[in-house]
């Protein structure tokens, strides 16, 4: 069974940092594509970042670029966002989204339950 | 960037009625690289449909996609209670957007 397990959300002031985490199991992480989208409260999905499964290519949204950057480890079959210069517009659910395949082009067929990140001084 | 329409914002149906919810695209990537997913009050989003028109595992045949170029629907046959929720289409060829959504609440 697909697991994804998010943590590492929490309170942070503007121009602060953070770092989520996911925690895969029930596949071979290697194997696929990984993503972040998140959803602002009340507002519906936005892609955010995403990661091929060697995780030699990485693609950012416009609106994050510079300022959170995807990253994983295959060894521990982990996927990692890191943020920084947080505004209070990257308040957010974010959601770990595993792709349907290794590269492009992939759909997202699981999602996890998602790491509230709240910037707020 | 693909810009991703979706129509109408709200439904307002019965449970037993069908439901046809549209995505519109701003440009066509020549392919079928569409996607459906079912959001439901704080849950996260599932997979429906991908490939414009195939289901995803354990998916009900109710549900069911159409489409190519710019303009795709999903179709719900016959509304269950479990159904009222938000859905998005999403484009995963040339771009990864969503639409905005489209709200099926129970008239």
């Amino acid at each position: 069974e697909v697991q994804l397990s998010e943590s590492g959300g929490g309170l942070v002031q503007p121009g602060g940092s953070l770092r989520l985490s996911c925690a895969a199991s029930g596949f071979i992480f290697s194997s696929y594509a990984m993503g972040w989208v998140r959803q602002a409260p009340g507002k519906g999905l936005e892609w955010v970042s995403a990661i091929t499964g060697g995780g030699g290519d990485t693609y950012h949204a416009d609106s994050v670029k510079g300022r959170l950057i995807i990253s994983r480890d295959n060894s521990k079959n982990r996927l990692y966002l890191d943020m920084s210069s947080l505004r209070a517009e990257d308040t957010a659910v974010y959601y770990c989204v595993k792709g349907s395949d290794t590269s492009r082009p992939y759909y997202f067929d699981f999602w996890g339950q998602g790491a509230l990140v709240t910037v707020s001084s | 960037e693909i810009v991703l329409t979706q129509s109408p914002g709200t439904l307002s149906l019965s449970p037993g009625e069908r439901a046809t919810l549209s995505c519109r695209a701003s440009q066509s990537d020549r392919s079928s690289y569409l996607a459906w997913y079912q959001q439901k009050p704080g849950q996260a989003p599932r997979l429906l449909v991908y490939g414009a028109s195939s289901r995803a595992t354990g998916i009900p045949d109710r549900f069911s996609g159409s489409g190519s170029g710019t303009d795709f629907t999903l179709t719900i046959s016959r509304l269950e209670p479990e159904d009222f929720a938000v859905y998005y289409c999403q484009q995963y060829g040339s771009s990864r957007m969503f639409g905005q959504g489209t709200k099926v609440e129970v008239k």
